[in-house]
């Protein structure tokens, strides 16, 4: 079954905590990115990955941070530097082909700060 | 750099009736334009996309999109909406020429449908 997982569903953080949020894909694609969701705003990237071992920064990466050590996985650090990390956090992955990406993404995971 | 302006943030709308979702952009080079759903508490699906080619695309659901150029518009429409269709929907467009595939959203379109 393919697709794209995000755990935990839901996470608390306490005050000072870092907090890793999950995203695996087995849908073999190349590109993996992290998007922030607040209400009434969209989503804002916060950062993407083209290939393993190297990623970028999106619009909002303060307070965040990310690795890309397998092709399969994508993981997301909330540090205690984002003052505001209430928020639902989705995972996105994409395939190229020809000149177009098209993004598919997870189920997503709520943050909520105790 | 791009920007997407979903005209509006509710549309309220009675089952069987038609809907237009509106999303203009603003993009100094071409793109690509994408409309997405969300159920609560849910990811978000694609429900159609414009490339190239025929300015109408048709998408999952009954859905479809015209893209208009000469206005940058890609305005989202259903003939007759069902109770499951309420959800947000989100237009996003990509820079054509761009070597990411990164996205550009809209704030987003909440569809409620009423019996």
């Amino acid at each position: 079954d393919g697709g794209i997982t995000q755990s935990p569903k839901y996470l608390f953080r306490k005050e000072g905590q870092n907090v890793t949020l999950s995203c695996e894909q087995n849908l073999n694609h190349d590109a993996m990115y992290w998007y922030r969701q607040d209400p009434g705003q969209g989503l804002r990237l916060i950062y993407y990955s083209q290939i393993v071992n190297d990623f970028q920064k999106g619009d909002i990466a303060e307070g965040y941070s990310v690795s890309r050590e397998k092709k399969e996985s994508f993981p997301l650090t909330v540090t205690s530097a984002q003052k505001n990390p209430t928020a639902f956090y989705l995972c996105a992955s994409s395939i190229r082909i020809g000149h177009q990406e098209t993004q598919y993404f997870g189920p997503g995971t709520r943050l909520l700060v105790l | 750099a791009q920007s997407v302006t979903q005209l509006d943030s509710q549309v309220p709308v009675f089952e069987e009736a038609p809907v237009e979702l509106r999303c203009n952009y603003s993009s100094s080079v071409s793109v690509y334009l994408f409309w997405y759903v969300q159920y609560p508490n849910q990811g978000l699906q694609l429900l159609l996309k414009y490339l190239s080619g025929s300015t109408l695309v048709k998408g999952i659901n009954g859905f479809e999109a015209e893209f208009n150029k000469s206005q940058t518009s890609f305005h989202l429409r259903k003939p007759s909406v069902h109770i499951s269709d309420t959800a947000e929907y989100f237009c996003a467009v990509s820079d054509r020429g761009s070597n990411t595939g990164k996205l550009i959203f809209g704030q987003g379109t909440t569809l409620q449908v009423k019996p």
